[in-house]
């Protein structure tokens, strides 16, 4: 089965600051997909980044960036020039051949001013 | 830009008794989702749903469950007889195409369920 695992349960970071998420998974399978969802106080899920695992290439979306590292079946969130919106819960998530998203534990994060 | 939504915001019911958490997926997709976060937890999948039928479940989806489409557009989730650790965030969620896996799920802003 697969597995996500998030072992920070918190970080902060000061505002403008960069941080870094880790997330690692456990997979049988080659081809599959990876994300990051953000869940703010609201609840509401948003998706952040996603990552197929047949690219080599790091996905990008403005601020946020993944470092995926297919090996170490590593997928860590990187998020620059931090912002107090960006404060949430993040959740790294999988996705292969079904049609389910499997989670990890999330990690909580706080932008201080 | 479509969204998902879901109602109630907020369902308070007592323990056994059945509730009906309510969602209306994005109109042009086909396969829909159920998600469910106990308080503090991480979120966990429930069940899909594609063509009027359940294409895929988890282990906590047991017989107390059951999910509908009784219209073109809702799609429900019925819990028969409620139970505490039933409490929970309950989030719907659609895409276009469910097992091509890059096609991004959208998530409802979520039902969150209190059973007393």
């Amino acid at each position: 089965a697969q597995t996500v695992t998030q072992s920070q349960p918190e970080m902060s970071v000061q505002e403008a600051e960069t941080v870094t998420l880790s997330c690692t998974y456990d997979t049988s399978e080659s081809d599959y997909y990876l994300f990051w969802y953000k869940q703010p106080p609201s609840r509401q899920m948003i998706l952040v980044i996603r990552q197929e695992a047949y690219k080599q290439q790091n996905a990008t979306e403005n601020r946020f960036s993944v470092n995926f590292q297919k090996a170490a079946k590593s997928f860590s969130l990187k998020i620059s020039d931090s912002q107090l919106g960006d404060a949430a819960m993040y959740f790294c998530a999988y996705r292969a051949g079904g049609s389910r998203l499997t989670f990890g534990e999330g990690t909580q994060l706080t932008v201080n001013p | 830009e479509p969204e998902v939504t879901q109602t109630p915001s907020h369902q308070v019911t007592q323990m056994g008794q059945e509730v009906i958490l309510r969602c209306v997926p994005i109109s042009n997709h086909l396969y829909f989702y159920w998600y469910r976060q106990i308080l503090g937890q991480k979120v966990e999948f429930l069940v899909s749903f594609y063509n009027n039928e359940i294409s895929e479940k988890s282990e906590i989806f047991d017989d107390q469950f059951s999910v509908e489409r009784p219209d073109g557009s809702n799609f429900t989730l019925k819990i028969r007889s409620t139970k505490l650790e039933d409490s929970a965030m309950y989030f719907c969620a659609s895409t276009h195409f469910g097992t091509t896996p890059s096609y991004e799920q959208y998530f409802g802003p979520g039902t969150r369920l209190t059973v007393t």
